[in-house]
């Protein structure tokens, strides 16, 4: 099975641009999680969707938006590019959402955005 | 609120022998799961290990095991044998069950190998 695709590798924008970002679940799975990481701040949550429904959010601005396809394939936006925006982007996919779900998280090799 | 804590920012440790990686975590709830992320050079994010909070029995994978001790919230990892595929951050995260999707990590603790 392929894992996580995340595209593209590697993104350089600049101030006030917007980016998107695409991931693509392993087969099956249904729940895509996206976070954040950077040397300051870490490894931070944005937001889950699962059946294209955003299901879960972080603290973030509301700069940062994402959508999921039925085909569970997400994309994440960030808008209007802050120099502090510049980070590892990481897509987490899981098997199924449910309340005793398995609850694992397979991460694409992520897609690092710098701003200039 | 959820906190995970990883007091060790590096641990050195030499090829064979062992190396133990604390976590200590904070929470209210009673169900959740824990879980040892490993991140190398590549940045690819490879689950290590799982454990379930109802279950009392430390997870093991090979060479890889946990001690968790729930009273205390602590949960730490131990590399028996270590090799230098083994040299990379691991991150000690922790998901509430209803909690869709959100892991919480801590901040990481690089463990380097030498030979």
């Amino acid at each position: 099975k392929a894992g996580v695709t995340q595209t593209p590798r590697y993104l350089i924008k600049t101030r006030g641009q917007q980016v998107t970002l695409s991931c693509s679940p392993i087969s099956g799975h249904r729940s895509v999680s996206w976070y954040q990481q950077t040397p300051g701040q870490g490894l931070q949550f944005l937001f889950e969707y699962f059946s294209e429904t955003q299901r879960n959010k972080g603290n973030f601005p509301g700069r940062f938006s994402g959508r999921q396809f039925s085909n569970s394939r997400s994309e994440m936006n960030v808008s209007t590019l802050e120099l502090g925006d510049s980070a590892l982007y990481l897509c987490a996919s899981s098997p199924e959402g449910g309340k005793r779900a398995k609850n694992i998280q397979y991460f694409g090799a992520g897609t690092r955005l710098s701003v200039l | 609120a959820q906190t995970v804590t990883q007091s060790q920012p590096e641990m050195s440790v030499q090829e064979a022998e062992t190396v133990t990686l604390s976590c200590t975590y904070d929470t209210s709830e009673s169900d959740y799961y824990l879980f040892w992320y490993k991140q190398p050079p590549s940045r690819q994010m490879i689950l290590v290990i799982r454990q379930e909070a109802y279950k009392q029995q430390n997870a093991t994978e090979n060479r890889f095991s946990v001690n968790f001790q729930k009273a205390a919230k602590s949960f730490s990892l131990k590399i028996s044998d270590s090799q230098l595929g083994d040299a990379a951050m691991y991150f000690c995260a922790f998901i509430q069950t209803d909690s869709w999707g959100k892991l919480q990590f801590g901040a990481g603790t690089q463990v380097v190998v030498t030979p």
